[in-house]
């Protein structure tokens, strides 16, 4: 089992719309969480962080499930810059004491006119 | 403005070659920092860890003979692709992370390696 499983999509919705991408981790001691977007050919970049209790960033609300080791993204009234992938970001503590980032394979989005 | 610069952005090289990727902290003393593979479609790959002033930790899999890392100094890191194979082409990204926080990582714009 991948540690942390996306579905790739690719979800095409028209402007206007909302979207949400769904995660599930296998590592029950993850400790962080995080949703980044990868534009085309670019690095990832941070999108936000997801706090037990939700977090909201203006058109954009994470999620995250403890108990079911589920994270997600909604997306309200989507734009045709939000056309990108995004990667849901696990980080797992390891020995040593560096903890490092294990990604998602991203879930691919293409918003349309 | 950047706070992580790689260069090259792209290098074509062929096979049998090396080829050294630079990874330079713009902004701050990254005391620890990450190389990641991304091939076409897949998610980004840990390759490695290093800590300035210790050899560094390579995940499963990866051969550190043939992906040699320098943590020359708080501020720059560099990959070698030693001996270069088709197979290696992939899009290369670093990432560091600032001694503050144990998550916060700032990634590289990349390098997109081809072998021929």
């Amino acid at each position: 089992r991948k540690e942390v499983e996306q579905d790739p999509g690719p979800f095409n919705v028209p402007e206007g719309a909302t979207v949400a991408f769904n995660c599930t981790y296998s590592n029950s001691a993850s400790q962080s969480f995080f949703w980044y977007r990868q534009d085309c050919r670019k690095e990832p970049k941070l999108l936000m962080s997801v706090y037990s209790s939700g977090n909201e960033d203006g058109r954009f609300t994470a999620q995250l499930n403890r108990a079911s080791q589920y994270i997600s993204l909604l997306i309200r009234d989507s734009k045709l810059s939000d056309s990108a992938t995004y990667l849901c970001v696990v980080n797992l503590p390891s020995r040593g004491a560096t903890n490092k980032l294990i990604f998602g394979t991203g879930t691919l989005l293409a918003v349309q006119p | 403005g950047a706070v992580v610069s790689q260069h090259p952005s792209w290098v074509i090289c062929k096979s049998g070659t090396s080829v050294k990727i630079e990874c330079r902290s713009l902004d701050f003393q990254a005391t620890t920092m990450f190389w990641y593979r991304q091939f076409p479609k897949q998610s980004l790959m840990l390759m490695a860890t290093s800590n300035e002033g210790s050899k560094a930790t390579y995940e499963q899999g990866v051969e550190k003979d043939k992906f040699l890392i320098n943590h020359a100094s708080l501020t720059l890191s560099t990959l070698t692709v030693t001996s270069a194979h088709p197979e290696d082409s992939s899009f290369y990204i670093c990432s560091v992370r600032p001694g503050t926080r144990n998550y916060e990582q700032y990634f590289g714009p990349g390098t997109r390696l081809t072998v021929t």
